[in-house]
């Protein structure tokens, strides 16, 4: 079983256009994030989620609104897509409650293109 | 803000050399975590380190939280091709909802067979 899970792994679309990416963890953990990878590979962080409620929001855009159903999936969508967002975006998770080691648990990443 | 200087921004290796690499700040941090990016991956943690001073190894690795708790290193010995990857360091402040992880900007490390 995946642990921490996105889709989709690409994504290609045209300027001006609205995109969701979903992403769901099942290792119980309270605490969510999106990342932000650019082409230089810097990981920038957007947001982050603990038990349904934003904790950070690092200056991005509103355009870019996280929305978080469940402490099990937090889903990221974009409005008035823009060339400069194409990155490789991650959702990660980590456990804050009781037990926190610092660890964050990583998807896959999906990978949007901005036509 | 706070930022993370990690050092070398990339390598090129023969396969068996050993590797280092360090990230410095000029904030304290409670924790150091080293992280590896495989190509078309998420990073996945290798070390974490939670005491100044404390030295850790994880087989071939070995990662060291310094004194002055603004510095780490990551040492890679006699490096295979499997080692080939984006490698970050992370420091971490606070705790609960006030913790916030700082990343460097990678090492990228390529191996040569």
């Amino acid at each position: 079983d995946t642990a921490v899970s996105q889709t989709p792994k690409y994504l290609v679309t045209q300027m001006g256009n609205d995109k969701s990416i979903k992403c769901e963890q099942n290792l119980g953990h309270d605490t969510m994030y999106w990342y932000k990878q650019d082409s230089k590979k810097f990981l920038k962080i957007m947001f982050s989620y603990n038990n349904k409620e934003l904790i950070i929001n690092e200056t991005v855009p509103n355009r870019f609104s996280p929305k978080s159903p469940d402490k099990a999936h937090l889903n990221l969508h974009i409005n008035s897509l823009e060339l400069g967002d194409s990155a490789v975006y991650f959702c990660a998770s980590s456990q804050e409650v009781v037990v926190n080691t610092g660890e964050l648990f990583f998807g896959e990443g999906s990978r949007l293109t901005v036509l | 803000g706070q930022q993370l200087n990690q050092s070398p921004q990339s390598m090129f290796i023969q396969e068996g050399e050993d590797v280092s690499m360090n990230c410095t700040s000029s904030s304290i941090f409670n924790t150091w975590l080293w992280y590896k990016q495989d190509p078309g991956e998420g990073p996945v943690l290798l070390i974490a380190l939670y005491k100044a001073g404390e030295l850790t190894s994880n087989g071939r690795l070995t990662a060291q939280f310094g004194t002055t708790r603004k510095d780490s290193f990551l040492n890679i010995s006699a490096s295979i091709p499997s080692d080939v990857g984006i490698y970050f360091c992370a420091g971490q402040l606070g705790a609960g909802n006030n913790r916030k992880l700082i990343w460097g900007l990678g090492t990228s490390l390529a191996v040569n067979p």
